[in-house]
């Protein structure tokens, strides 16, 4: 297996522009989330789907964060418009779903950098 | 309510030595633990997982982890580092939830030749 594949792997913007990151989940997951890094923060779960169903956005920063899943095996997450303190990486992990299945397996994250 | 204390932001070792990296946790039932590695500029891989089996797990690259109950503890440890091991070290629970895991803040690895 490909593992979760995450695109692009870097993306430098200016200020009001609009983000979009993508994240292919490994086959037969079920359970998708997007994290962010930061230095300050550390990892922070921001969203988390269950059968391409938003479970808990409560950790969505505000209203310019957004994330779909619109099939199985593919989820964005677009920040509109983007702000410097966005600046962070941006891991996508996906998993089963239920007792025992709790294993996430990361991608290797998207970059983002804004000026 | 579930969390997860990681003792120690910087662990230094010399290649060689003992790497022990401390992870407490707190738990309303009985947990699921992990471990994962981030090497730098890349995503988190697991290391290992505790789920309700043996107490002492053991996982990749050498590394294994014993879950005690009574201390409410998880540590990592390898007999002898390695300069490779050097990395950001997370332990992580879940606590019942069906599907969050709650991080650690991370302990970074420095392995000296």
């Amino acid at each position: 297996d490909a593992g979760v594949i995450q695109s692009p792997r870097h993306e430098v913007t200016e200020m009001g522009q609009e983000v979009t990151l993508r994240c292919k989940p490994i086959s037969g997951h079920n359970s998708l989330f997007w994290y962010r890094q930061t230095m300050m923060r550390g990892l922070e779960l921001l969203i988390y789907f269950n059968n391409n169903v938003p479970i808990d956005d409560s950790g969505m920063p505000e209203d310019r964060f957004s994330a779909k899943m619109p099939n199985a095996s593919f989820s964005t997450l677009k920040i509109q418009p983007s702000e410097p303190r966005d600046s962070a990486v941006y891991f996508c992990a996906s998993g089963g779903s239920g007792r025992g299945q709790e294993t996430q397996y990361f991608g290797p994250g998207t970059r983002l950098l804004v000026l | 309510a579930q969390s997860v204390t990681q003792l120690g932001s910087h662990v230094s070792v010399s290649e060689g030595a003992l790497v022990l990296l401390r992870c407490n946790y707190s738990s309303s039932v009985p947990p699921y633990l992990f471990w994962y590695v981030q090497y730098p500029n890349q995503g988190l891989q697991l290391l290992l997982k505790y789920t309700s089996a043996a107490t002492l797990v053991k996982g990749i690259n050498g590394f294994e982890a014993e879950f005690k109950k009574s201390e409410t503890s998880f540590h990592l440890t390898k007999p002898s580092a390695h300069m490779s091991d050097a990395a950001e070290y997370f332990c992580a629970v879940n606590g019942g939830s069906n599907y969050k895991l709650t991080f650690g803040k991370g302990t970074l690895l420095t392995v000296n030749p």
